[in-house]
């Protein structure tokens, strides 16, 4: 079965600082794609960054970026130069294909994080 | 972010109500996902619909009733619904591919349900 943890329920930083969110997941796929997906108040789920589990270079966006460890499957977000736009809720989690092409994803139970002015 | 829009955004019902919740995505994609976010729960998917079939029904109970009558338009049709199927909607998108390809699921707001 997939699965995805987050350890950590709640984080609170201050802003300017980085803060690391981590994540691990238990597949026997080969190739899947992680995620990390923020939904802050409003309740939108917005994609934060991706990575493929083939690539070995770890994702970067802007402020954004990953630590992939694909032998120990894990996957922690790190945020620099955190601002208080980054509040929200963090939810890992992990895709496979299935029937037709179609995607599954399984979730984390998500970490909340707060960025304190 | 108006790619995926979701209508009502919140929704109170009886037990003995109908009542349907409808999402629309505006980005092309050919597959929708409907997802239950409960408080303190992971997000556990639905249904969902790959090319307007509908190619997985995650054991959800059948006072649920998924539509998709194209590939831009998804409902979740609501019967005799009990407490605690209270909980946040989420419908999302993606552009299926036939091998392991880019595609990303883009979400919704969400329809907030409570069921008294």
């Amino acid at each position: 079965a997939q699965t995805v943890t987050q350890s950590q329920p709640e984080m609170s930083v201050q802003e300017a600082e980085t803060v690391t969110l981590s994540c691990t997941y238990d597949t026997s796929e080969n190739n899947y794609y992680l995620f990390w997906y923020k939904q802050p108040p409003s309740r939108q789920m917005i994609l934060v960054i991706r990575q493929e589990a083939y690539k070995q270079q770890n994702a970067t966006e802007n402020r954004f970026s990953v630590n992939f460890q694909k032998a120990a499957k894990s996957f922690s977000l790190k945020i620099s130069d955190s601002q208080l736009g980054d509040t929200a809720m963090y939810f890992c989690a992990f895709m496979i294909h299935f029937f037709q092409g179609a995607q599954k994803l399984v979730f984390g139970q998500g970490t909340r994080l707060t960025i304190n002015p | 972010e108006t790619g995926v829009t979701q209508t009502p955004r919140h929704l109170v019902m009886g037990m003995t109500n109908k009542k349907s919740l409808k999402c629309e995505q505006h980005l092309g994609h050919n597959a929708m996902y409907w997802y239950k976010q409960s408080a303190k729960k992971p997000l556990e998917l639905m249904f969902v619909y790959n090319f307007k079939e509908q190619t997985e029904n995650n054991s959800v109970p059948s006072r649920f009733s998924p539509e998709c009558p194209n590939s831009s338009h998804l409902f979740l049709h609501l019967h005799t619904l009990q407490p605690e199927d209270s909980a946040l909607y989420l419908c999302a998108s993606s552009q299926e591919e036939t091998v392991l390809g880019t595609d990303t699921q883009y979400f919704g707001p969400g329809t907030r349900l409570t069921v008294l």
